[in-house]
């Protein structure tokens, strides 16, 4: 099974709700990370988590809050908000170590804030 | 900075070879890998050069020159489901932790 997935496809919510994002799988990677996407540009990296654990975070603001419970799933809370925070949500997985250059993704959350 | 950069857009036509190239700007480098990009579809790994030379993967070959900063993926016979934007990415931190991505090249192929 190679495959990340992610829920849920479509998200649409106000700036004062609170939601989140769920990723799995199953492959047994041990290195699991959320991007974000904007139309026309490449993923940006928020977080990595390494064995349940952040490893990387790249300065996001904290309205959003990630959280590993376990080595197959990944969430990430959102909190108030922006509307330019509107954009495609990715996971992704690999193996440690080393496993970093061959990313699995899954097909993304497409956020909406209104 | 540290960054890679690629074409915005390249176009051929269906049996053509096109190659997708990308320089890099870093103080250390240890490899770079490439993914396809459907519209509204997620990344897909194509492969990863660690040491300089050719990968090649079916109709796909990939090339490192770290002594050149630059790197290049190679389609051949291209089919209109090659459609898609491509993208470059390294370690350009060089804690085998994290990718930086280019800024991706967006490829036509027409018929």
């Amino acid at each position: 099974d190679t495959e990340v997935t992610q829920t849920p496809k479509h998200l649409v919510m106000g700036m004062t709700n609170k939601k989140s994002l769920k990723c799995e799988q199953h492959m047994g990677h041990r290195a699991m990370y959320w991007y974000k996407q904007k139309a026309k540009k490449p993923p940006e990296l928020m977080f990595v988590y390494s064995y349940e654990k952040l490893s990387i975070n790249e300065s996001v603001p904290s309205r959003f809050s990630p959280e590993c419970p376990n080595s197959s799933l990944l969430n990430l809370h959102l909190h108030a908000l922006q509307p330019e925070d509107s954009a495609l949500y990715l996971c992704a997985s690999s193996q440690v170590p080393a496993g970093v250059y061959e990313q699995y993704f899954g097909p993304g959350t497409r956020l909406t804030v209104t | 900075g540290q960054s890679l950069e690629q074409p915005s857009e390249v176009t051929a036509v269906e049996g053509a070879i096109v190659q997708i190239n990308c320089t890099y700007q870093t103080s250390g480098f240890y490899g770079l890998s490439w993914y396809q990009q459907h519209d509204g579809g997620a990344p897909t790994f194509l492969s990863y050069n660690a040491l300089d030379g050719l990968e090649e993967t079916g109709r796909f070959s990939s090339f490192l020159s770290r002594s050149d900063s630059y790197g290049y993926l190679l389609l051949q016979e291209l089919q209109m489901k090659d459609s898609a934007s491509y993208f470059c990415a390294g370690d350009l931190s060089g804690s085998a932790r994290q990718l930086t991505f280019g800024s991706g090249t967006q490829l036509t192929v027409l018929p």
